[in-house]
């Protein structure tokens, strides 16, 4: 199964919106309403941010939302803050009964 | 509160085992599938494995780097789960998190532990 492409980087001034492109297959993102998002910090576990596409845990900013289109997930920061900085993945699940996640995208604010 | 606390990492050396343990509390163990992922130093996350619940079953998936290599399980009377890692290979070196499955009818991994370091060299 190979991975998921995402941008290796973005970046945004702090205020400005970003989307991150997270694209696959119609054997994995285009196939299923199962994409998720994790943010990461250097050093730290991954946090899960958006789940199911579009569905934000609790406790996580209104700012983050994600959405999918054909074989292309996306997950957009709005209102862009400092704190926002830091790696970002996408993952989906597949037809094979795996899951598989994208190659991570590095957050810049500017 | 829901934490995962992994332990078993360790340097070893190529060709040999090793036993990953991954000890939840804060929730009904038995109630979610839980799973593996790992990150080679400087790399992105991948999907390793993961084992469904009882209920649904108790089967195992695993990624086609690691299938017949590696082998998940769970006690659910001890709430413990473990990652058996045979025929260990240098690029099977990484931090190796413990995470749960959210929902037993997605994929997403809603809480995950800290990591544990497994290190395969000569």
């Amino acid at each position: 199964q190979s991975a998921l492409t995402q941008p290796a980087s973005v970046s945004g001034s702090p205020g400005q919106s970003i989307t991150i492109s997270c694209t696959g297959t119609s054997s994995d993102v285009g196939g299923y309403n199962f994409v998720s998002w994790y943010q990461q910090y250097p050093g730290k576990a991954p946090k899960l941010i958006i789940y199911d596409v579009s569905n934000r845990p609790s406790g996580v900013s209104n700012r983050f939302s994600g959405s999918k289109s054909g074989n292309t997930a996306s997950l957009t920061i709005s209102g862009l803050q400092a704190e926002d900085e830091g790696d970002y993945y996408c993952s989906s699940y597949t037809s094979s009964n795996t899951g598989v996640f994208g190659g991570g995208t590095k957050l810049t604010v500017l | 509160e829901v934490q995962l606390v992994e332990s078993g990492g360790a340097l070893v050396q190529p060709g040999l085992s090793l036993r990953l343990s991954c000890t939840p509390s804060g929730f009904t163990f038995g109630d979610y599938a839980m799973g593996w992922v790992r990150q080679a130093p400087g790399k992105g996350l991948e999907w390793v494995t993961f084992i469904r619940s009882k209920g649904y079953g108790g089967t195992t998936e695993y990624a086609a780097s690691v299938k017949g290599r590696f082998t998940i399980s769970r006690d659910d009377s001890q709430s413990i789960a473990y990652l058996q890692m045979s025929s260990l290979k240098t690029e099977d070196t990484a931090v190796y998190y413990c995470a749960r499955i959210g929902n037993s009818e997605s994929y997403y991994f809603d809480f995950w532990g800290q990591g544990t370091l497994v290190t395969v060299s000569s």
